[in-house]
């Protein structure tokens, strides 16, 4: 069975940073891109980047980029978000999703979300 | 990017209902569109990919179509545990994928 089980809640201040995890168990984690998807409060879906965890290429929207890292390591199958520098705008639920096929980029199984807040 | 539009916002249905949910893009994306459901509080789920293809799983209820920039979401009979917020994933230009604002589909 695919499971994605992301890291908890987080609370943090501005400034500080940040890494949250996704890790992926019932698959070949190396061989499907793993995406990452912000959903700020009552809000909906943006796609912030994804990352092929077999050679670690990694692609980001262009309204992430620079603001986030995405990163893997295949040998314990786990995905990455990282923040060096959080704001309180990055309060957010933020997923992780496996990308199927290379055709339609669909993401097929998703983990339960972790919770980013930053407040002061 | 590529913008996508989904109407409407928000719609009120009964069980039993048909429901159609539209989704229109800026350009076109040809048949690469993904449909997805949230329930509060819980991750998305697949519906659809390729604008048409039932995902495994998915009761048949659900159907979708459409080509070029419009594409539409389809519940043929309204159940119960439909009742959620319905996403329109675009994924042509796979390095700016893009999601339509959802439609959320209340009880009436």
């Amino acid at each position: 069975e695919v499971q994605l089980v992301q890291s908890g809640v987080e609370v943090k201040k501005p400034g500080e940073s940040l890494k949250i995890s996704c890790q992926a168990s019932g698959y070949s984690f190396s061989n499907y891109w793993i995406g990452w998807v912000r959903q700020m409060p009552g809000k909906g879906l943006e796609w912030m980047g994804f990352i092929y965890p077999g050679d670690s290429d990694t692609k980001y929207s262009p309204s992430f980029q620079g603001q986030v890292t995405i990163s893997a390591d295949k040998s314990i199958s786990t995905a990455y978000l990282q923040w060096s520098r959080l704001q309180a705008s990055d309060t957010a639920i933020y997923y992780c999703a496996r990308q199927y096929s290379s055709t339609f980029y669909q993401f097929d199984f998703w983990g339960q979300g972790s919770l980013v807040t930053v407040s002061s | 990017d590529i913008q996508m539009t989904q109407s409407p916002s928000s719609l009120s249905a009964s069980v039993g209902d048909r429901v159609t949910i539209t989704c229109r893009a800026s350009q076109t994306i040809n048949n690469y569109l993904n449909w997805y459901q949230q329930k509060p509080g819980k991750a998305p789920k697949l519906l659809i990919y390729g604008a048409s293809i039932l995902q495994s799983g998915v009761p048949s209820r659900f159907s979708g179509s459409g080509s070029g920039t419009d594409f539409t979401l389809t519940i043929a009979s309204l159940e119960p545990e439909d009742f959620a917020t319905y996403y329109c994933q675009q994924s042509y230009i796979t390095l700016s994928l893009t999601f339509g604002g959802g439609t959320r589909v209340e009880i009436k």
